[in-house]
């Protein structure tokens, strides 16, 4: 079964300062990667994703984040965050022909205005 | 146009009662998945849903149950209640089921055993 690992549950930072994300993962077969967060009050929505081709992808609200196959990595940055960043991060990953999400256990993150 | 809409939101039960929780997929999506959300356990996968048939299962004992009907919308069981499946529990649709679509989640189910 896959794992997917996210380190640094808990992230408090000040606006504008940048945010990176680690997630690695276990699969070592073809993988598609995913993104989500999770505002306050709010459900689960897609941030970004990667299936295949260029390796960084751009998301929604500014994010991106890259796929390191060699090292089983699909990291997520944005440059600049902003109050309305703070919400719960989760990487996922799917492998292929399975669509069952392996998540990781996510991080919390806290923009101080 | 819609999105996967769960009901109920809230629901408070006792140790040994049984619970139905219902997910109407956003339209047109055909494959249904559900999530169990704990603090210590993270998200999990229960199982999914594809033309009425389950196609994938995770980890969870016997007591975790779905089914799915014509129209696509799906139901998830759980008998015995234990204290420890008080959780969030999420449902997602996608329009197939292939793994390199994004799926899309509802708003939850929040289950209380007292």
């Amino acid at each position: 079964a896959q794992s997917v690992s996210q380190h640094n549950h808990h992230v408090i930072l000040s606006e504008a300062a940048s945010l990176e994300l680690g997630c690695n993962y276990s699969y070592g077969g073809t993988v598609n990667l995913f993104w989500y967060v999770q505002y306050p009050g709010q459900h689960l929505q897609l941030l970004l994703k990667y299936f295949s081709g260029d390796p960084l992808v751009k998301g929604i609200k500014g994010f991106e984040a890259e796929f390191i196959k060699s090292k089983f990595s699909f990291n997520l940055r944005k440059p600049s965050v902003q109050w309305s960043d703070t919400a719960e991060y989760f990487c996922a990953v799917t492998s292929y022909g399975n669509n069952r999400l392996a998540f990781g256990k996510g991080n919390q993150v806290v923009v101080i205005p | 146009k819609a999105g996967v809409t769960q009901t109920p939101r809230y629901l408070i039960k006792t140790r040994g009662q049984q619970v139905t929780l219902s997910c109407s997929p956003i339209s047109g999506h055909r494959s249904v998945s559900w999530y169990q959300q704990t603090p210590g356990q993270g998200l999990q996968f229960l199982f999914e849903y594809f033309s009425e048939t389950q196609r994938n299962k995770g980890n969870f004992p016997g007591r975790f149950s779905g089914r799915q009907f014509s129209n696509s919308r799906s139901e998830m069981n759980v008998s015995t209640l234990e204290l420890g499946d008080s959780a969030l529990y999420l449902c997602a649709s996608s329009l197939d089921g292939t793994s390199n679509q994004p799926q899309h989640f509802g708003d939850g189910t929040r289950l209380s055993i007292l």
